[in-house]
């Protein structure tokens, strides 16, 4: 693989149910980041990780968890989906936390019923 | 709070210019962003500005000035395959992007 992997593309989920979206990169980016991206609204951070071991919250933690236990995998949990959780979720990454560019993974669309 | 302003919507003949303008107040400045995205899929990096001015990539121009919290995507000799969504983002105090909501353009022949 070359870049930046998320599984599922897409998934209809019911409410209540947990739900673990992944992501991979292969390019030894020591910083990775989740957004949730909304019709009408900006990308909203969720969680991030400046290096492998640590995490931090963004704008919309609620409802979300993330572990960094290598360079490569970023995992992003719902713990019990709600309604308000359906959107299209994206991972990226940068060299570093003050690099200039992240490259995006190519997204999952989530439906929570 | 943090807020980051671009138009919703723009149309644009084939071939023309258009200026794409993106005014921001957030807490601290480290950096503003362009980014691309075509429907249905993931963004992609146009152009970066942190001092005052003009910075030029091929047909992709953006302009930056801090005092007054704007900046501006310009885009020459548009091309069909120009028509997709033109996020703008600023990375704040905390070296965390704060987003714009994007601007679709349509490019008519």
């Amino acid at each position: 693989i070359a870049g930046i992997t998320q599984a599922p593309t897409s998934q209809i989920l019911a409410a209540g149910r947990r739900m673990t979206l992944r992501c991979t990169q292969d390019m030894r980016h020591n910083a990775m980041y989740w957004y949730r991206q909304d019709l009408g609204l900006g990308l909203r951070l969720i969680h991030y990780s400046n290096t492998a071991g640590t995490t931090g919250k963004g704008e919309v933690p609620d409802g979300y968890s993330v572990s960094r236990a290598n360079t490569d995998d970023f995992p992003l949990t719902l713990a019990s989906a709600v309604p308000s959780q359906t959107s299209v979720y994206f991972c990226a990454s940068s060299d570093s936390a003050d690099n200039n560019e992240q490259f995006f993974g190519p997204g999952t669309r989530l439906t929570v019923l | 709070g943090q807020n980051i302003d671009q138009p919703t919507e723009m149309t644009a003949t084939e071939g023309a210019i258009v200026q794409i303008n993106c005014t921001y107040q957030t807490s601290g400045f480290n950096g503003l962003f362009w980014y691309q995205q075509h429907a249905g899929e993931a963004p992609t990096f146009l152009s970066y500005n942190v001092l005052d001015g003009l910075e030029e990539k091929g047909r992709f121009s953006s302009f930056l000035s801090r005092s007054k919290g704007y900046s501006y995507l310009l885009l020459k000799e548009l091309q069909m395959k120009d028509s997709a969504s033109y996020l703008c983002a600023v990375r704040d105090e905390d070296y965390q992007l704060i987003w714009g909501a994007g601007t679709k353009l349509i490019i008519k022949p």
